[in-house]
């Protein structure tokens, strides 16, 4: 059975850093696409970011240059590392799967405040 | 970035009723287009992709439409297990987008 299970979230304040880790069991990290997706409270999905099979990644354009997606082929584990981050930064992190995005980890909340 | 327009942003319905959601991408996305479902406090879960392909295990009474830059999600008996928050999203190019989300709730 696929599995994806998120860490690392946590409060952390204006300016901040944080890496998120994603540990996967029956999927190998390194032969999928990988992505983030963040959900703030209350609010809808947003895709982050996505790592591709040859290690290609892209970014959306509200954390490019401040987030670095990775992935560690040894762990089978994924990475968002984040930095400089700012109160809307605040959201349940999820890695996820493919394209279209067919297995979820159960998400990790960061909030941004001082 | 493609823009991704989901309707309605909410709808009251009634178990057994017929329900359609749609989402308009603002340009052409070839099919590349994914439905999923979000309960409360839970990790969304995939329905459909490549529009009209029903993922492994999801009930048939779910399915989907369209092409070019219009979509629509259906189910067409609405069951109790049902009732949660409907997203659209395009992976035809990245940066992958979004729609805004459709609420059922319980009429």
């Amino acid at each position: 059975e696929m599995q994806l299970v998120e860490s690392g979230g946590g409060l952390i304040q204006p300016g901040g850093s944080l890496r998120l880790s994603c540990a996967a069991s029956g999927l190998t990290v390194s032969t999928n696409y990988m992505s983030w997706v963040r959900q703030a409270p209350g609010k809808g999905l947003e895709w982050v970011s996505v790592i591709y099979t040859g290690g290609d990644t892209y970014y959306a354009d509200s954390v490019k240059g401040r987030f670095t997606i990775s992935r560690d082929n040894s762990k089978n584990t994924l990475y968002l590392e984040m930095n400089s981050l700012r109160a809307e930064d605040t959201a349940v992190y999820y890695c996820a799967r493919n394209l279209a995005l067919d297995c979820w980890g159960q998400g990790t909340l960061v909030t941004v405040s001082s | 970035d493609i823009q991704m327009t989901q309707s309605p942003s909410s709808l009251s319905a009634s178990v057994g009723d017929r329900v359609t959601i749609t989402c308009r991408a603002s340009q052409g996305i070839s099919n590349s287009l994914a439905w999923y479902q979000q309960t409360p406090g839970k990790a969304p879960k995939l329905l459909l992709y490549a529009a009209s392909r029903l993922e492994s295990g999801v009930p048939s009474r779910f399915s989907g439409s369209g092409s070019g830059t219009d979509y629509t999600l259906t189910i067409s008996s609405l069951q109790p297990e049902d009732f949660a928050t409907y997203y659209c999203q395009q992976y035809y190019r990245t940066s992958w987008t979004f729609g805004q989300g459709t609420k059922v709730e319980i009429k």
